[in-house]
């Protein structure tokens, strides 16, 4: 069974401090991994697809790793309209738009 | 261009009834997925489908049930609902297959009293 793990599940940062959040996974024959953001009262935003370990993507203060068992979304010197839940998700091999979530990470950046 | 629209945003039902969602996707987006969202299970797969066919189906009992039609437009529905149906329903639309990059609509939110 295709599994998503998530943390820490909430973050508090400050205007400017750079921080990491940590997707683990364990999936048959991962074809994608996706990374969202969901604001509240809102469903999810596409952020970045990784396909393979050693690949990175980039857009604007974000930019998303992947390894054989996990990915991580840094962020950097993030403004507090970079405060969203963060959602990580996989796709196995043979699951069409099946994707699998994890929990989230919830991130408030005060000014 | 128009987003993912989903109708109604809010409603609530009480143990026992039924009730129908509809998702309006993005033009020439002929995938239409489901997802279930609560605080404890997070985002959950229900189904997917692609031109009309289910291609896809999550872990989730016969009471929800759902089809698309020619134009794409989709729905859901719960029978006999359960005081744990209580949830966000988002319905998520792609351009073709296997992407796995979704536009997800606003979702409906789903109360059972």
């Amino acid at each position: 069974e295709d599994q998503v793990t998530q943390s820490p599940e909430a973050l508090r940062l400050q205007e400017g401090e750079s921080s990491s959040l940590n997707c683990s996974y364990t999936v048959s024959g991962l074809r994608g991994l996706f990374w969202y953001r969901q604001d509240p009262g809102k469903g999810p935003e596409f952020l970045f697809t990784l396909y393979s370990a050693g690949e990175e993507k980039e857009k604007e203060r974000l930019k998303a790793t992947l390894t054989k068992k996990e990915s991580f979304l840094h962020i950097t010197a993030p403004k507090p309209e970079d405060s969203a839940t963060y959602l990580c998700a996989v796709q196995a091999g043979t699951a069409g738009n099946m994707l699998t979530f994890g929990g989230g990470t919830r991130l408030m950046v005060k000014p | 261009k128009a987003g993912v629209t989903q109708t109604p945003r809010y409603l609530i039902k009480t143990r026992g009834q039924q009730v129908t969602l509809s998702c309006s996707p993005i033009s020439g987006h002929r995938s239409v997925s489901w997802y279930q969202q609560t605080p404890g299970q997070g985002l959950q797969f229900l189904f997917e489908y692609f031109s009309e066919t289910q291609r896809n189906k999550g872990n989730f009992p016969g009471r929800f049930s759902g089809r698309q039609f020619s134009n794409s437009r989709s729905e859901m529905n719960v029978s006999t609902l359960e005081l744990g149906d209580s949830a966000l329903y988002l319905c998520a639309s792609a351009v073709q297959g296997n992407t796995g990059e979704l536009f997800f609509g606003e979702g409906s939110r789903l109360t059972v009293l």
